[in-house]
């Protein structure tokens, strides 16, 4: 069974970068049958797709965000990452990790709640 | 864009029957499999249903999914409601390669 777990610095200033990294286990990342995503949930809202990174590389993003998001893969490390860039407070949130079978998020992190704060 | 439009909660009592809409908007929803997610206070989400109408292991069989095109949208039904069902519920689809969630449903069991 896959297992997916978030770490990364729960505050960050104003305009500066989130990056989160998401560990991997009881899984292989470089197999096709799955594929990695991101997601958040500001406190007391709705889940919002970040994007998905596949085996290939290939990476898919939220259009609302995709000029301030990079994901990556490192197979080697079973890891794979999130960059947001350029934050505010309306990027505060619990940000969960996921592995993706087929059209489901199958397997979700605990998640990391991350806040944007001076 | 495809956007999925929830009830915002719904309530009902113990041992009754519930059934949360998902409909779809500028877009079809019998275009793209539609998943179901249950998140309990606290918790990350788990899948109830999944490619409009499959349960996944350990998912008890009083959850089902269903889709009626006629009206553009999903739905999640659990009969036999019991107290630990009361959580939020969030519908997912496709919209091309993108992914998209419905603003979630939250259901109380009083």
């Amino acid at each position: 069974q896959v297992q997916v777990q978030e770490s990364g610095p729960g505050l960050v200033k104003p305009s500066e970068t989130l990056s989160l990294t998401c560990n991997v286990s009881g899984g292989s990342m470089s197999s096709s049958a799955y594929y990695w995503g991101w997601i958040r949930q500001p406190p007391g809202k709705g889940l919002e797709w970040i994007g998905n990174i596949y085996h290939r590389g290939t990476t898919q993003y939220n259009s609302s965000l995709k000029s301030r998001v990079t994901t990556s893969v490192d197979t080697s490390k079973n890891q794979f990452s999130l960059r947001l860039t350029s934050v505010t407070a309306a990027d505060t949130a619990m940000y969960y990790c996921v592995c993706g079978v087929g059209t489901t998020f199958e397997y979700w992190g605990q998640g990391t709640l991350v806040t944007v704060s001076s | 864009n495809l956007l999925l439009t929830q009830p915002h909660s719904v309530s009902e009592s113990p041992g009754k029957t519930v059934t949360i809409s998902c409909t779809a908007s500028s877009g079809s929803i019998g275009d793209n499999f539609v998943q179901w997610y249950q998140q309990r206070p606290g918790s990350a989400p788990t899948t109830v249903i999944y490619e409009d109408d499959h349960r996944p292991s350990g998912v008890p069989d009083r959850f089902s999914g269903s889709i009626d095109r006629s009206s553009n949208s999903a739905s999640l039904t659990i009969s036999g409601l019991k107290t630990e069902d009361e959580a939020d519920y969030y519908c997912q689809s496709y919209d091309a390669d993108y992914v998209v969630f419905g603003g979630g449903t939250k259901l109380t069991v009083l």
